[in-house]
């Protein structure tokens, strides 16, 4: 069984300043690791993923992750925060064999001060 | 590519009706995953297809709830006797059997049952 642990429902980020997210996961096979965002009522639009090949993978819009296999980590960084990265965001893991089916966090909603 | 698309976007039914909801998932995506999301939540899985066999069932997925691909394309998510719990955002994804670890999202339909 696979889960991810976001802690902090809510994360205020000045603009311009570091955006980070922390997912912690639990698997008993070896994991993929996916971070989605999501904005006000659309669904989830995939920002970046690790499948076992390089630990830090880069996303869309200016966003990376590292995966940390020792610390069972997977956090979400972006240096420099725009207004525009408002919005929800999920960890999710899957096993790396079989029906691949995502296990969610609870979510992080990103709040950015001008 | 169109992306998944899901119909309705919102359905408003009152409690003991029927609802059904119908996704169609990117052209060639031989999977096909249903989620559902409640307010404050990341999305869970409900069930999941490839192509025409629905494969998995989760414990969510009580007797009132029925899915089917009949020709591995489109799907359709049947809710019987609904109930105010039902109320949720139901989201579809599809894979494809060369990346089938990466789920693209449809935008959901969101059920509110009163």
């Amino acid at each position: 069984a696979q889960s991810v642990t976001q802690l902090g429902s809510h994360v205020s980020v000045s603009e311009g300043a570091l955006v980070l997210l922390r997912c912690n996961y639990s698997s008993s096979v070896p994991p993929y690791l996916f971070w989605y965002v999501q904005y006000p009522n659309q669904g989830l639009q995939l920002l970046l993923k690790y499948t076992s090949a390089a630990t830090l993978v880069k996303g869309i819009n200016g966003f990376e992750a590292e995966f940390k296999k020792s610390e069972t980590s997977f956090h979400l960084t972006k240096p420099s925060a725009h207004m525009s990265d408002a919005a929800e965001y999920f960890c999710a893991v899957s096993g790396a064999r079989g029906n691949n089916r995502l296990a969610f966090g609870k979510g992080n909603q990103v709040v950015v001060i001008p | 590519d169109t992306g998944v698309s899901q119909n309705p976007r919102h359905k408003i039914t009152k409690r003991g009706q029927n609802v059904t909801f119908r996704c169609d998932p990117i052209s060639e995506h031989n999977r096909l995953y249903w989620y559902r999301q409640t307010l404050g939540q990341g999305p869970e899985f409900l069930t999941y297809f490839q192509n025409e066999a629905q494969l998995e069932k989760s414990r969510l997925l009580s007797d009132r709830f029925s899915a089917e691909r009949p020709k591995g394309s489109f799907s359709t998510l049947e809710i019987q006797r609904t109930e105010q719990g039902d109320s949720a955002m139901y989201l579809c994804a599809s894979s494809s059997k060369d990346l089938p670890y990466e789920q693209y999202f449809g935008p959901g339909t969101r059920l509110t049952v009163t």
